[in-house]
């Protein structure tokens, strides 16, 4: 089946440095991905969607300077949390849409990436 | 706007039984799609299944199946014969296009399944 994968898994940063989260379709070419970010026990928050080649189209309330996406290619999104704060410490998940092994378009979710701001 | 809801914060079943997550949408769009998933506690995102606003049979995914009805703007999933590996927390969304044209997908809040031995 499809998969998307997310690196790193788990992130621990200083407060001030910035954070790149990659984000991978692994056999399909995903047309559209999106980010998302949960916090504990709460449901999934849409920060932005990308499409790729052109500027990722941010939800309200999101700093697009702050969190920084490129869409550079078909198969690969990245995150970069910039100047990154304690209140930025959350669960980021990203999403590709695409089709594959039979199902078309639909959304395969990557595993997540735990970022920890000290 | 979009929105979907999810009533039941927290649902019990025992094993082998049957289970239904309730899941209801509003939306102004003839043209959506509605998914479900599965999120077990290492917080990864897991694709159950999908049905088509214009798909007339329930989608159906091994023990998973969608009970579809438009009219009342349902998408409860359903899960059959339960194991102790389906304690999770169920998501349904909704893909649509929003305001702006493009496509956006909305969660609900979840409902926590524990299913009991």
């Amino acid at each position: 089946g499809a998969v998307v994968s997310q690196h790193p898994s788990r992130v621990i940063c200083k407060s001030g440095t910035s954070v790149k989260i990659e984000c991978r379709s692994l056999d399909f070419q995903a047309t559209t991905m999106f980010w998302y970010r949960q916090f504990p026990k709460q449901s999934l928050m849409l920060m932005a969607t990308s499409n790729e080649g052109s500027k990722a189209t941010y939800e309200q309330g999101v700093e697009k300077d702050k969190f920084l996406i490129n869409h550079a290619s078909l198969t690969l999104s990245t995150l970069t949390v910039t100047s990154a704060h304690p209140e930025d410490s959350s669960f980021y998940i990203c999403s590709a849409r695409g089709s594959s092994g039979g199902v078309t378009d639909t959304q395969y979710f990557g595993p997540g990436t735990r970022l920890t701001v000290l | 706007a979009q929105k979907i809801t999810q009533t039941q914060p927290g649902m019990f079943v025992q094993e082998k039984e049957a289970v239904t997550l309730d899941c209801t949408y509003d939306t102004s769009d003839q043209s959506y799609g509605l998914f479900w998933y599965k999120q077990p506690s290492s917080g990864e995102m897991i694709f159950l299944i999908y049905q088509g606003s214009y798909d007339e049979q329930n989608a159906t995914e091994g023990r998973y199946s969608l009970n579809f009805q438009k009219a009342r703007k349902s998408a409860n999933l359903v899960i059959s014969a339960s194991q102790l590996g389906d304690s999770a927390m169920y998501f349904c969304a909704m893909r649509a296009p929003n305001s702006g044209g493009y496509q956006k997908v909305t969660f609900g809040t979840g409902t926590k399944l524990q299913v009991i031995p």
